[in-house]
């Protein structure tokens, strides 16, 4: 059964670039049948759509953050990334990563606390 | 691409029924068929209890029904128990291939 698990800095400073990785076990990232996507939860807000990567490293980003963002995939580790440029309060939040299927995500991880120091 | 809207808060009473409503537009929940809704407990990974709009995955009680008519997306929760209180999201394909979420509908069991 697959399984996804999300790591990285819990802290991160303001200015600075997030980094965090999703680790896949149980199923290849290179499956053509998925592709794997990340999505935050700010505190007391809701669910926001970050973006989506296949194998391939083809990718696809909210419009509101594509300009900070980007959403990578290693096939070697069977992991898959995300990178978050000059980060503010605003970006402190639980990240998921999910497995994508046309944008429906039926597999996540536990998500993991980022926090913004300033 | 602006999230999708659903009301800030449903309730009802055990063995009674409950529908969210999730709207957007043409962009999204009206032109594709790619709706799914989520459910979320404090301290546990999103559960996906709907996709495709009316499907059930595998393990998820056939309590929870879901439907779509024009840019609206419902959930209904039948039977309600206890345990069904939660946060719930919905979520849609867009034209431009992302994803979006719609604000979270909080269900109380009174």
């Amino acid at each position: 059964q697959m399984h996804l698990q999300e790591s990285g800095p819990g802290l991160v400073k303001a200015s600075e670039t997030l980094s965090l990785t999703c680790s896949v076990s149980g199923g290849s990232v290179s499956s053509s049948a998925y592709f794997w996507a990340w999505i935050r939860q700010p505190p007391g807000k809701g669910l926001e759509y970050i973006g989506s990567t296949y194998s391939t490293g083809f990718a696809y980003y909210n419009a509101s953050l594509k300009s900070r963002v980007s959403i990578s995939v290693d096939t070697s580790k069977n992991e898959f990334s995300l990178k978050l440029t000059s980060v503010t309060a605003a970006d402190a939040a639980v990240y998921y990563c999910a497995r994508d299927v046309m944008r429906t995500f039926n597999l996540w991880g536990q998500g993991t606390l980022v926090t913004v120091s300033s | 691409q602006s999230a999708l809207t659903q009301p800030a808060s449903v309730s009802g009473s055990p063995g009674q029924s409950i529908t969210i409503s999730c709207t957007g537009s043409s962009s999204d929940v009206g032109g594709y068929n790619y709706v799914a809704w989520y459910q979320l407990h404090p301290g546990t990974a999103p559960k996906l209890v709907i996709y495709d709009v009316s499907n059930r995955p595998s393990g998820v009680s056939s309590r929870f029904s879901g439907s779509k008519s024009g840019n609206t997306a419902s959930l209904t929760i039948s039977g309600l128990q206890a345990e069904d209180e939660g946060d719930y999201y919905c979520s849609s394909y867009t034209a431009s291939s992302t994803g979006v979420f719609g604000g979270g509908t909080k269900v109380t069991v009174l």
